[in-house]
């Protein structure tokens, strides 16, 4: 299986803040990569796939990177909707495999 | 827009068999992987497996020796069983429709099922 890691595990940032979360794969997964924005007692919702495409009805605040092994979601203003965890998951090859979580929250 | 509802037991006894059902609502049922997603209290989501329409189906590794997924067409749903459950299955399960694209070869869940808490102890 392809090993997801995400770095940090959690953060604590302000309303307006840019906040960058990065999900490392264990091999080249080229741009098979999504993310996801989970909220407490809430199923996770997609926010962008294939590495940079966002979702659509998804605000253009959240933007995603990377090709190969490296990859980084932004949030260029964060807003008190956003504080949730956000999770990679890698499309490249069955089985599907999910990073462990970037937990945002307040300070 | 595409709906999914699930249901199953949600308390089980070690050993028992763990069996959920979702149903898809609002949208085509061919053309798509029908995936289940556990996630264990505070801990992180983990692949089951999926389905298709046509009944073809794909297994987590760690899980195949125990895990079933099948489809009702019929009906648009698909159903998971985990059998022999202990409490390392403790868990919330998520049914969600798998996208993917052939040509581009790209995949991704959306939406998912509200997720339903299955608890084992005995």
């Amino acid at each position: 299986d392809i090993q997801m890691t995400q770095s940090p595990s959690s953060l604590s940032a302000s309303v307006g803040d840019r906040v960058t979360i990065t999900c490392r794969a264990s091999q080249t997964i080229s741009s098979y990569l999504n993310w996801y924005q989970q909220k407490p007692g809430k199923a996770p919702k997609l926010l962008i796939y294939a590495a940079s495409s966002l979702q659509g009805g998804v605000p253009s605040k959240f933007s995603g990177s990377g090709s190969g092994t490296d990859f980084t979601l932004t949030i260029s203003s964060l807003q008190p909707e956003d504080f949730a965890t956000y999770y990679c998951q890698q499309s490249y090859s069955t089985s599907w495999t999910f990073g462990q979580g970037t937990k945002v929250e307040i300070k | 827009q595409v709906q999914l509802q699930q249901w199953g037991a949600g308390l089980l006894k070690p050993s028992e068999t763990l069996s959920l059902t979702c149903a898809v609502y609002g949208g085509s049922f061919s053309g798509y992987y029908w995936s289940w997603v556990r996630q264990p209290p505070g801990k992180g989501l983990e692949w089951i497996g999926e389905i298709n329409h046509s009944g073809s189906t794909n297994y987590n590794p760690s899980l195949k020796s125990r895990v079933t997924i099948s489809v009702d067409t019929s009906k648009n749903q698909f159903s998971l069983k985990l059998n022999s459950v202990t409490a390392a299955d403790t868990a919330v399960y998520y049914c969600a429709r798998g996208v993917f694209q052939l040509v581009s070869r790209l995949f991704w869940f959306d939406p998912w099922g509200q997720g339903t808490l299955v608890t084992v102890s005995s």
